[in-house]
Parts: structure tokens; sequence; C-alpha cells
């Protein structure tokens, strides 16, 4: 697709569900990122991956949470034992290659709500 | 101290005006910057990047990077109601083994009345 594309757009699960969200980088972009934002607040890093290479995850709020990447491409994010303080908007974004000079481009998010 | 900083506004500015943003960095060998916009309940969408001291300008918009204050700005002329966003300051930053990585400052939200 021309985007990134994340899905589902929205998710509403009851406490201590494990979820899986989705996200499709642009085609060719090597690096993906996952960010969460809850309301008002700013963005909050949660991993970061590139080519074969180790992620990054230093910003993993927890063991609750982790993520794969599969053949260098789709990624998704697991988040186990779901607490309502998990709910919030999660962004992933993807850039060309890693360097200094890529901007990252954002999906439109997965909106999780935690009853 | 934040790896990038923002001015939290509100900032409010009438049509027309020039509305101007800032951010400052911690790192001195950062060498991208970017600017991001955010519509309510809409995903960040990117705007403008620079790389070099000096300004940039595309349509209405100009950044402004001094690296030798670790500061970059944006400014938006005649700021329209449609300008009315938060925007986002993220800078490129080398932690180790981490390159590549974009830090995101907390946004400022800009109010444009008519």
């Amino acid at each position: 697709g021309a985007g990134v594309s994340q899905s589902p757009s929205n998710k509403v699960t009851e406490k201590g569900k494990d979820v899986e969200l989705r996200c499709d980088p642009i085609s060719g972009h090597t690096a993906l990122y996952w960010y969460r934002q809850s309301l008002g607040q700013g963005l909050e890093f949660l991993i970061y991956f590139q080519g074969n290479s180790a992620p990054d995850k230093s910003g993993l709020p927890s063991d609750r949470f982790s993520a794969e990447r599969t053949g260098g491409s789709v990624s998704t994010l697991t988040i186990q034992r779901t607490q309502q303080e998990d709910s919030a908007v999660y962004l992933c974004a993807s850039s060309r290659i890693q360097g200094s000079n890529q901007p990252q481009h954002f999906g439109d998010g997965t909106r999780l709500s935690i009853l | 101290q934040k790896e990038v900083e923002q001015n939290s506004g509100p900032l409010s500015v009438p049509e027309g005006a020039i509305a101007s943003l800032n951010c400052t960095y911690s790192d001195r060998v950062s060498q991208s910057f970017f600017w991001y916009r955010q519509y309510s309940g809409k995903s960040p969408e990117l705007i403008m990047s620079i790389y070099s001291n000096g300004d940039k300008e595309d349509g209405r918009f100009t950044a402004q990077l001094n690296k030798a204050s670790q500061y970059v700005s944006l400014l938006i002329r005649d700021s329209q109601p449609s300008d009315s966003a938060t925007y986002l300051c993220a800078v490129n930053m080398i932690r180790g083994s981490t390159l590549g990585r974009l830090y995101f400052g907390r946004g400022t939200q800009l109010t444009v009345w008519p």
C-alpha cells in the first residue's frame, strides 16, 4: 500500500486479556517503530526494528509487552494480561533505512481500550 | 534534562499572524530535525525536515536550525484556522548502538482563531 497500515483501527477488550496489534510498513522501508500515545500526552517510544539487527526494546514498559517482525516486513505488538493503564493509541511508523536523515511516516494507529 | 523540549503552550494566534514554535535538544551531535503536525485524533504527519544550519522554507512554513545553540524552530506565516493542531519536534540522536532513532518533544498545541 501507499502508507503504513495498522489493524485493527479500534480494539476494546477486557482487563486481563491478551491483544495483538499489527503493522504493515511502507513497501521498501526497513526500519519500523512502535509508539503509544495516551490521551493528551506525547509520543512514548516502545520498540524499534531495523532490518535483521536486534531490536531496540528499551521503551517497552513491562515484560507484558513484546513485539516481533517477521520477514523484515509486518510487525505484531503483543500485550499480555492487559491492564487499564494500557489504554492508549498505539502508533506504528516506518522509515526507508536506518540513518540520521530518514523521517518516519506514521500509520493511523490502533485505539486500544481496556475495560 | 529531557532530550527534546518544546514549549507546551497552548499557543494562540489570530488568523494571518506568524506562529512561532520552538524546540531545544540535548545532543550536540544531532544531525536531523523534523517537524510533525498532529490534528486531534489523528496520527502525526511530517511537514518539514532540516539538516543544516539556517532557514529552510516550504510554502508558509519556515524551519530554522541553530546547532550551536541546539535550537530548532518552526515559523508559520499567514496562519490559518486549519493550522490549529499540535506540532511535534523530532530529533535524530545517537545513543550507544541506537543509531537513527528519533526523539520527540511533547508537542506545542497551536490554535489559530479567525
